[in-house]
């Protein structure tokens, strides 16, 4: 049971370059997040999607994109990559039950991204 | 909106010593989720504990304890006779049940060093 896989764990991209960080979950989980973490600061979301097909801006959006064609995977995209990026991007994935509590709320192990 | 906030930014103690790190939260839910994750100088977050709202009972586990009061609507969290594997960041969160916001918010994170 391997509960959250990122790749890649490092990369170092050029101003104005694109890539796709990944993010497998196989905990059936429903919830699917993506959080970056800058240096001394804790965790703000960028997106999460509640199920395939369905997902939704977190607090810092701009720059990012994702999509979730299934339970499993939940990709985020960099496009036009800028020094602000710069950060540490955790993927992470929990099990709601609606408004019956929520389960097994899980990191990946994160992808370190420097943009110069 | 939820909000946590962990007032110590830093705290230094000698092995063996106790430390408590404080979490202040808020939130208009009646059900709600709060969380504490460990951040070591590898970086993966280490999930921790798990309290719901309607769960008031301190825990313990080994040399970690929780204390939960809806009152002054704080979590701490309590090593005692800290150890250098102790040194971390550790963030407390906070999440409700509220179906498509189960969207975990994070305080700034408090750095724990041990000193041998």
């Amino acid at each position: 049971n391997a509960g959250v896989t990122q790749t890649p764990k490092f990369r170092i991209l050029k101003i104005g370059q694109s890539m796709t960080l990944q993010c497998t979950q196989d905990m059936n989980h429903n919830y699917m997040y993506w959080y970056r973490q800058d240096p001394g600061m804790g965790l703000k979301l960028i997106y999460y999607s509640v199920g395939a097909g369905i997902t939704d801006k977190g607090e810092v959006p701009n720059g990012y994109n994702v999509s979730r064609s299934t339970t499993e995977d939940f990709p985020l995209r960099l496009e036009l990559a800028a020094p602000s990026q710069t950060s540490v991007y955790f993927c992470a994935s929990s099990f709601s039950y609606g408004f019956g509590g929520v389960e097994g709320y899980t990191f990946g192990s994160g992808t370190r991204l420097t943009v110069v | 909106a939820q909000k946590v906030t962990q007032a110590q930014t830093e705290i230094s103690v000698v092995e063996k010593e106790d430390v408590t790190l404080d979490c202040v939260y808020e939130t208009r839910d009646t059900t709600y989720y709060l969380f504490w994750y460990k951040q070591p100088p590898s970086g993966e977050l280490v999930f921790l504990i798990r309290r719901n709202s309607f769960d008031e009972q301190n825990e313990i586990s080994g040399r970690y304890s929780w204390n939960f009061q809806k009152s002054t609507s704080s979590f701490n969290f309590t090593i005692t006779a800290s150890q250098v594997v102790d040194s971390a960041v550790y963030f407390c969160a906070l999440t409700v049940s509220n179906f498509g916001n189960e969207k975990l918010t994070f305080g700034t994170g408090t750095r724990l060093t041990i000193i041998p």
